[in-house]
């Protein structure tokens, strides 16, 4: 399959911990990479490989990867998190593919 | 710090070409691959495809027909030509530089840094 899904939206108590999920049969064979995207502003990678993270991408950002299902978790959210999230990957042919996106509201 | 800057026209009518080109400002050019993507209006992002400091070139099936990725290397530019474009290519679209590395036995791919966008109209 050439699909990563997405839940449309998730949101989060100040604080809280939030996991945002991305499914799909080719993150089986390739790990996931996570952008940030606030409104009106290009994407902003948070995530790639089996969990690093960018310079200035803060620790509360982390990354796992179990079977065809990759994470994204946010531990201790901040207001700044609110922002749509999407994580890419290749399929089978070696094709980029995004996932259709997970708003994040912090409530 | 690598920086992208990104340009071309904004405005096309129905059947034009529409041309962009990003230039890689502060770092290496060589040594990686560099990607467009697009995001139509409150839409989710679609990657359009890629291309290597070689010439290597790898496409959207759904796009592949209309899109031409290019690359200047005396210039330390990529450019993106799609043909025939329709409302539908409506779409702020971004580049972006990719790298490619491999941990255990899995491959991964991600786009460390991005362009700021053009914005692309498509109408009569």
């Amino acid at each position: 399959s050439s699909e990563l899904t997405q839940d449309p939206a998730v949101s989060v108590a100040l604080g809280q911990t939030v996991r945002i999920t991305c499914q799909g049969d080719s993150l089986r064979s390739y790990y996931a990479s996570w952008y940030q995207q606030k409104p009106g502003q290009a994407p902003v990678l948070v995530i790639y490989g089996k969990n690093n993270r960018p310079s200035g991408i803060p620790d509360r950002f982390s990354g796992s990867s179990s079977g065809n299902t990759a994470s994204l978790t946010i531990t201790g959210a901040q207001a700044e998190d609110e922002a749509d999230y999407y994580c890419n990957s290749r399929d089978s042919s070696g094709t980029g593919v995004f996932g259709g996106g997970t708003k994040l509201t912090v409530l | 710090q690598v920086q992208l800057q990104q340009w071309g026209a904004g405005l096309l009518k129905p059947s034009e070409t529409l041309s962009l080109t990003c230039a890689v400002y502060g770092g290496s050019f060589s040594g990686y691959y560099w990607s467009w993507i697009r995001q139509p209006p409150g839409k989710g992002l679609e990657w359009i495809g890629e291309i290597n400091h070689s010439g290597s070139t790898n496409y959207n099936p759904s796009l592949k027909s209309r899109v031409t990725i290019s690359i200047d290397t005396s210039k330390n530019q990529f450019s993106l030509k799609l043909s025939s474009v329709t409302a539908a290519d409506t779409a702020v679209y971004y580049c972006a530089r990719l790298k490619i590395k491999q941990q255990l036995v899995r491959y991964y791919y991600y786009m460390d840094v991005w362009g700021k966008g053009t914005t692309v109209t498509v109408s009569s």
